[in-house]
């Protein structure tokens, strides 16, 4: 069974630039979050899909922002890159909203210059 | 910012010892659980706790979940170099649906 698919699995981007991160979850999990991670700031939840809908929201500027697909995957974009945004974007994936089995993904690992 | 207190923040151990780390918070969770993370990789789960009092063991990997529900903690008998790593408490408050906040994270050194 494959795991989480995080593409790409590195990026460079330019300060000003937008991105767009995708994530495949498991077969059959419909719950995809994200979560962004710095040295600094450790691990920080950004957005929790389901379905569709956007479940739950982290305190992250507007220039955050996701989706997901009617099958299950899901996008993160980032507009207006800055130098601070620099991290590892991480995936998540569970069967549903409240459940266990919450399974991370490789990540990306994005790099604003 | 991190709403749960990991500590130790990293540890140097020989080999064979065993190791223990705790995270606490201010706040009450439905949900403990222990991950770890090697260098490029994501996050891998490695105990989760549901119930105040609960006690979980995953091979040499033994975890609690505070009967106060605001605490846990993980040991590890007997290590091996294999356990170097990063280890992460994660909780789940009610109501956050599978939104888990995160300590600052364990590292672990051992000496062979």
């Amino acid at each position: 069974k494959a795991g989480v698919t995080q593409t790409p699995r590195y990026l460079i981007k330019t300060r000003g630039q937008q991105v767009t991160l995708s994530c495949s979850p498991i077969s059959g999990h419909r719950s995809v979050s994200w979560y962004q991670q710095t040295p600094g700031q450790g691990l920080q939840f950004l957005f929790e899909y389901f379905s569709e809908t956007q479940r739950n929201k982290g305190n992250f500027p507007g220039r955050f922002s996701g989706r997901q697909f009617s099958n299950s995957r899901s996008e993160m974009n980032v507009s207006t890159l800055e130098l601070g945004d620099s991290a590892l974007y991480l995936c998540a994936s569970s069967l549903a909203p409240t459940g266990s089995g919450y399974t991370f993904g490789s990540g990306t690992r994005l790099t604003v210059v | 910012g991190q709403q749960l207190n990991q500590s130790p923040q990293s540890m140097f151990i020989q080999e064979g010892e065993d190791v223990s780390m705790n995270c606490t918070s201010s706040s009450i969770f439905n949900t403990w659980l222990w991950y770890k993370q090697d260098p490029g990789e994501g996050p891998v789960l490695l105990i989760a706790l549901y119930k105040a009092g609960e006690l979980t063991s995953n091979g040499r990997l033994t975890a609690q979940f505070g009967i106060t529900r605001k605490d846990s903690f993980l040991n590890i008998s007997a290590s091996i170099p294999s356990d170097v790593g990063i280890y992460f408490c994660a909780g789940r408050k009610e109501g956050d649906g599978n939104k888990l906040v995160f300590g600052a994270g364990t590292i672990l050194r051992v000496k062979s």
